[in-house]
């Protein structure tokens, strides 16, 4: 069955250094995401990705982040200046369709910011 | 108002028994409607959408009430393996495919 990988499963980083989250999303698809949950937290939406471009993001998602699919597999989320805040559960979606199929989760990064 | 609000929990139940979730929603102009499941520490992944006539599936079903703006999900027969956090999702398709997530609704079945 197809999948969304992600690497890596766990990171830690000193608060102030750059991260970059890799997804390889699953190969026919056409629409990627973002989305994070803090622990005991809701899973909240960051990012969509379609064509090359941002389709919508949230206010979450400011200006020390990014997204960038460098290749034609890979899906990268990169926050450049960690806080203690982005500690967190980093999920990467895909789906063939805009909302109105499924969405496949990769299995996360888990972020901790220390 | 939440945008997505779900049943608080946790539910505790013996197997074998029928348990009820419900969940409700800010945004008349909500689209898509799903069940997810995630398991402790892990991703969610798709139980069902939900469709407007309702839909079923073996021990589980999902009703839509669009005018109240209400989702529901009913488990039969729960087994110990249904133990885990049900998810209330919502898309806006005009929204670039976001998923809306509820707070999530834990589900321990016991022996």
């Amino acid at each position: 069955e197809p999948e969304v990988t992600q690497t890596p499963s766990h990171q830690v980083t000193q608060m102030g250094q750059e991260v970059i989250l890799r997804c390889v999303p699953i190969s026919n698809h056409l629409y990627f995401y973002w989305y994070r949950q803090i622990l005991g937290q809701k899973v909240e939406f960051l990012v969509s990705f379609y064509n090359n471009e941002i389709s919508e993001k949230s206010e979450i998602f400011d200006d020390q982040f990014s997204v960038e699919r460098p290749d034609g597999s890979n899906f990268t989320l990169k926050i450049r200046s960690t806080k203690l805040e982005d500690s967190a559960m980093y999920f990467c979606a895909s789906s063939e369709e805009l909302g109105v199929t499924e969405a496949f989760f990769g299995q996360g990064t888990r972020l901790t910011v220390v | 108002r939440k945008e997505v609000e779900q049943d608080p929990g946790p539910f505790n139940v013996p197997e074998g028994a029928t348990v009820a979730f419900n969940c409700t929603y800010s945004n008349s102009a909500s689209q898509s409607f799903f069940w997810y499941r995630q398991d402790c520490r892990k991703e969610p992944k798709l139980l069902m959408s939900v469709y407007s006539s309702g839909n079923e599936d073996g021990r589980f079903t999902a009703q839509l009430n669009r005018a109240s703006q209400y989702i529901s999900l009913l488990i039969r027969d729960s087994k110990l393996s249904d133990s885990a956090t049900y998810l209330c999702v919502v898309n806006i398709n005009n929204q670039g495919g976001k998923l809306i997530f509820g707070q999530g609704t834990e589900l321990s079945v016991k022996p």
